[in-house]
């Protein structure tokens, strides 16, 4: 059973580009969360969907970055243009948020470590 | 200001001895906490949970303990082992958050033989 995937792994790139990270959750989940680590923070939420609808993204730091999510297999992170100060590494998770509330686990993909030069 | 805080970035064990990580938080709306458990180059993984309305919540060598009143709470793994090694984070969430976890910035577990 495929767990969330994430792409690239790995991406570095020059101050100014365009970053795309992007997410595919487990099959049947319908809440999709993306999440930054840093040394300073630790791990930050910055943006849920719920059927693919954004419900927080009081988590994204500026304007530079934003995220979608079209359909409920796929999610995309942007950041443009990117910083130094960007660099971090980049978590995925998703869940399955049923009618009532219950704590659902959040499975996390490998994240994408991010570097900005 | 964080929510949620876990004020040791480090710990190291003896292999066989108990680890005692520790967490504490400051949301009173806080009901439901979890920890996670990270190797370098993986996501965090779900470790155990645990409700408001319990003070205890076992699972093997796994156990945390919630003290609602010191907002406090505690893993304990025993005994440890060198596969133990990871970073640790606690989470905490309120039922009217929806779905958001808060996360603790971590700790490193360090499990010698």
């Amino acid at each position: 059973d495929a767990g969330v995937i994430q792409s690239p792994r790995h991406e570095v790139t020059e101050m100014g580009q365009e970053v795309t990270l992007r997410c595919k959750p487990i099959s049947g989940h319908n809440s999709l969360f993306w999440y930054r680590q840093t040394m300073m923070r630790g791990l930050e939420l910055l943006i849920y969907f719920n059927n693919n609808v954004p419900i927080d993204d009081s988590g994204m730091p500026e304007d530079r970055f934003s995220a979608k999510m079209p359909n409920a297999s796929f999610s995309t992170l942007k950041i443009q243009p990117s910083e130094p100060r960007d660099s971090a590494v980049y978590f995925c998770a998703s869940t399955f948020s049923g009618q009532t509330v219950s704590k659902n686990i959040q499975y996390f993909g490998a994240g994408t470590r991010l570097s900005v030069l | 200001d964080q929510q949620v805080k876990q004020n040791s970035p480090s710990l190291s064990v003896q292999e066989g001895r108990i680890s005692i990580l520790n967490c504490d938080y400051t949301n009173s709306m806080f009901d439901y906490f979890l920890w996670y458990k990270k190797y370098p180059a993986e996501g965090p993984t779900f470790l155990i949970s645990i409700s408001s309305i319990k003070d205890k919540n076992e699972d093997g060598r796994f156990t945390v303990f919630l003290n609602k009143s010191a907002k406090h709470l505690s893993l304990h793994i025993v005994p440890s082992q060198p596969g133990d090694s990871a970073v640790y984070f606690c989470a905490a969430s309120a039922s009217n958050y929806g779905q958001n976890f808060v996360f603790g910035p971590g700790t490193r577990l360090s499990v010698l033989p």
